[in-house]
């Protein structure tokens, strides 16, 4: 069984671009959660998503963060017009069910993002 | 708002003793879940240990444990007989209603031979 996957590792774009991080749940899953970790810093909770809903997104900047869990394929972070500031490694995080602290998320590798 | 604060940006241990990282929270809710992870120079997060505050007994796993302390709200890690690959960040969190979980900024463990 696979764990979490998320491609890429390490992404690298120019300020201005576009960035597209990939998240497929451990199979089974139908719960994600995207993380931001800061450089020296503990990760940061984005938002949390079922399939093809938002359930919080209070941790997601307003501008320029969006974030998806389609019906088919994986969840995707994405970032317009990326600045110096979102260089960060963001982690994605699936649970087979919600509702308690219980479930337990498990953690993929994490995408290192560097904005040049 | 959950808060998560560990005060202890860098410890070391010699191998083989033990070694006491330490937490602190801050919530309003009475049924919730606190975890600690490792997360190794690959990056990958790692749960090491969970405790239900509704338990009274401290969680264990192996050389790890907890001093779970609901009344203080202090959620310690004790690890015993401590091993290189023990070296590592460790992340103290919690987790309330429903899963989204809170973390702490972070303790650096390094393990000296």
């Amino acid at each position: 069984n696979a764990g979490v996957m998320q491609n890429p590792r390490h992404l690298v774009r120019r300020r201005g671009q576009e960035a597209r991080l990939r998240c497929s749940p451990m199979k089974g899953h139908s719960h994600v959660y995207w993380y931001r970790q800061l450089p020296e810093e503990g990760l940061k909770f984005m938002v949390y998503l079922q399939k093809e809903n938002i359930i919080d997104e209070s941790g997601m900047p307003k501008e320029r963060f969006s974030a998806e869990f389609p019906k088919e394929g994986p969840s995707i972070l994405r970032i317009q017009q990326v600045v110096r500031g979102d260089s960060a490694a963001y982690f994605c995080a699936s649970s087979r069910q919600s509702g308690t602290g219980s479930d337990e998320q498990f953690f993929g590798p994490g995408t290192r993002l560097t904005v040049l | 708002a959950q808060t998560v604060t560990q005060s202890q940006p860098e410890m070391s241990v010699q191998e083989a003793e033990t070694v006491t990282l330490s937490c602190t929270y801050d919530t309003s809710e009475s049924d919730y879940y606190l975890f600690w992870y490792k997360q190794p120079p690959s990056r990958q997060m790692i749960l090491v240990i969970r405790q239900e505050a509704y338990k009274q007994q401290n969680a264990t796993e192996n050389r790890f444990s907890v001093n779970f302390q609901k009344a203080a709200k202090s959620f310690s890690l004790k690890i015993s007989d401590s091993q290189l690959g023990d070296a590592a960040m460790y992340f103290c969190a919690y987790s309330g209603g429903y899963q989204k979980v809170t973390f702490g900024i972070g303790t650096k463990l390094q393990v000296i031979p």
